[in-house]
C-alpha cells in the first residue's frame, strides 16, 4: 500500500524555468492539498481539491497553478520559478478533508537559483 | 498572532522522563490533528480529537475546547521519540503551528 508519493524528492531550478510536482495517492480520497513548509512557519497551504475536476486556492497560490484530471493525482505546477519558492513541498490527502486523519507524502524539497 | 500556538518550540528530555507539548487556538474548530514530523522530513498522523482524550501506546492526547487548548504527552519518552511535532487545527482548513522541536537524549 503506497499512501500518497511524491515525486521528485529534491530538485534545484534556475529562475524562471517551469517544472510540475507530482502526487498520487492509491486510497481513493477524494481531498488532496498541497502545502509548503518554510522555516520558523507553519505548512501553509497553496491549493486544494475536493474531488477529481475540483480546485480550489489556499493561503499562497500565486505562482502556482494544479488540475486534478483524476482522482489520484494532483500535480502541482511552477510556472516561472522564482527563489521566493524555495521550500519543503507537501502533498497530503483525505478521505473527505473535513476533519478526517490527512495523510502525507514525503515531501519535495525544491531549491530556486 | 498565529491562530495555533505551540510551547515550548524547543524541547530537551533525558530518556525515561515525561513530555509535555502545549497547543493553544484562537479560531473556532472541529477538530484539532497532532503530527509527528520525522528528521528525515516524513509527516506522519497521531491523533485526531474533537474532545477528551486519546491514547496510543505512550502517547496520550488531551483537548479543551472551552479553553481552547490541547496537550500532548509522551510517557517514558525515548530517543525514537526525537521530531517535531505538530498541531493543526481544522476550520474550514487546517491551520499549522510551528512545530515543537523535541530532542530526547540517552
Amino acid at each position: 500500500n503506497a499512501g500518497v508519493t511524491q515525486t521528485p524528492k529534491f530538485q534545484v531550478l534556475k529562475t524562471g524555468q517551469s517544472m510540475t510536482l507530482q502526487c498520487a495517492q492509491d486510497m481513493n480520497h477524494e481531498y488532496m492539498s498541497w502545502y509548503r513548509q518554510d522555516p520558523g512557519m507553519g505548512l501553509r497551504l497553496i491549493h486544494y481539491s475536493v474531488g477529481a475536476g475540483i480546485t480550489d486556492q489556499g493561503e499562497v497560490p500565486n505562482g502556482y497553478n494544479v488540475s486534478r484530471s483524476t482522482t489520484e493525482d494532483f500535480p502541482l505546477r511552477l510556472l516561472s520559478a522564482a527563489p521566493s519558492q524555495t521550500s519543503v513541498y507537501f502533498c497530503a490527502s483525505s478521505y473527505d478533508g473535513t476533519s478526517q486523519p490527512q495523510h502525507f507524502g514525503d515531501g519535495t524539497r525544491l531549491s530556486i537559483l | 498572532k498565529n491562530e495555533v500556538e505551540q510551547s515550548p518550540q524547543n524541547l530537551t528530555a533525558q530518556e525515561g522522563e515525561f513530555i509535555t507539548i502545549n497547543c493553544s487556538y484562537s479560531v473556532g474548530i472541529s477538530a484539532l490533528h497532532w503530527l509527528q514530523q520525522h528528521p528525515g522530513g516524513g509527516i506522519v498522523s497521531l491523533f485526531m480529537l474533537s474532545s477528551g482524550k486519546k491514547k496510543h501506546g505512550r502517547l496520550i492526547a488531551t483537548i479543551n475546547i472551552q479553553e481552547k487548548h490541547s496537550s500532548l504527552h509522551i510517557t517514558a519518552s525515548h530517543p525514537r521519540d526525537s521530531a517535531v511535532y505538530i498541531c493543526a487545527v481544522f476550520t474550514d482548513k487546517l491551520i499549522f503551528g510551528t512545530g515543537t522541536r523535541l530532542q530526547v537524549f540517552p
